[in-house]
């Protein structure tokens, strides 16, 4: 199974930082990568799919970029609304599906 | 409006079963791979199972192999999960979450009910 280590696994930052998490993935898993947000007692939303394509009507201040085993998640301009969860996932070799172990962003 | 409503959690021995359901609406069910998503108190997310449009694809993580079920009834627009077996390890959160186009292979969940929680303690 390919495993998925998010760093770091928790963060502290500013309104207006920019802020950036890694996944790194156990073997080359090519674009396959999404990144979810989750905020506290809610369910996961998906913020990026195939490493650097934004979902529909998620904010610009999001990014996502890597290929092969190293990806990175970027918040341009940290807003207050950003406190949350993030998780990285890939599903190149499925099953299973696998997700990082989380990054807790706060403000 | 896609929507995902989970039910059927709850309080359960170990060794006991329990079915959780989930009731889509919004979207053309039968055209997605549906699957559940699980988070242990306090921890990350585990995809648990999946399942293709007319379930002759099913995947599960192997830690439920032979204990959980997972299987759609397209004519209700449901998903369901029998769990047998449980064990206190498998006290979480049941997500449903609609996966990739049917015609795709299964890739992000982009839609999350809001799930369910199930607690296996004696």
């Amino acid at each position: 199974d390919i495993q998925m280590t998010q760093s770091p696994s928790s963060l502290s930052a500013s309104v207006g930082d920019r802020v950036t998490i890694t996944c790194q993935a156990s073997q080359d898993i090519s674009n396959c990568l999404n990144w979810y947000q989750q905020k506290p007692g809610k369910a996961p939303k998906l913020l990026i799919y195939d490493a650097s394509n934004l979902e529909t009507g998620v904010p610009s201040r999001f990014s996502g970029s890597g290929s092969g085993t190293d990806f990175t998640f970027t918040i341009s301009s940290l807003q207050p609304e950003d406190t949350a969860t993030y998780y990285c996932q890939q599903y190149d070799d499925l099953p299973p599906l696998t997700f990082g172990g989380g990054t807790k962003v706060e403000i | 409006e896609v929507q995902l409503v989970e039910s059927g959690g709850g309080l359960v021995q170990p060794g006991g079963s329990l079915r959780l359901s989930c009731a889509a609406s919004g979207f053309t069910f039968s055209g997605y791979w549906m699957n559940w998503v699980r988070q242990a108190p306090g921890k990350g997310l585990e995809w648990v199972a999946s399942i293709n449009e007319d379930g002759n694809e099913k995947y599960y993580v192997d830690s439920v192999k032979g204990r959980f079920t997972i299987s759609t009834d397209n004519a209700k627009d449901s998903l369901s999960l029998q769990m047998n077996s449980l064990r206190v390890e498998d006290t979480a959160v049941y997500y449903c979450a609609r996966g990739s186009p049917s015609s795709d292979i299964n890739c992000y969940f982009n839609y999350w009910g809001q799930g369910t929680l199930v607690t296996v303690s004696s």
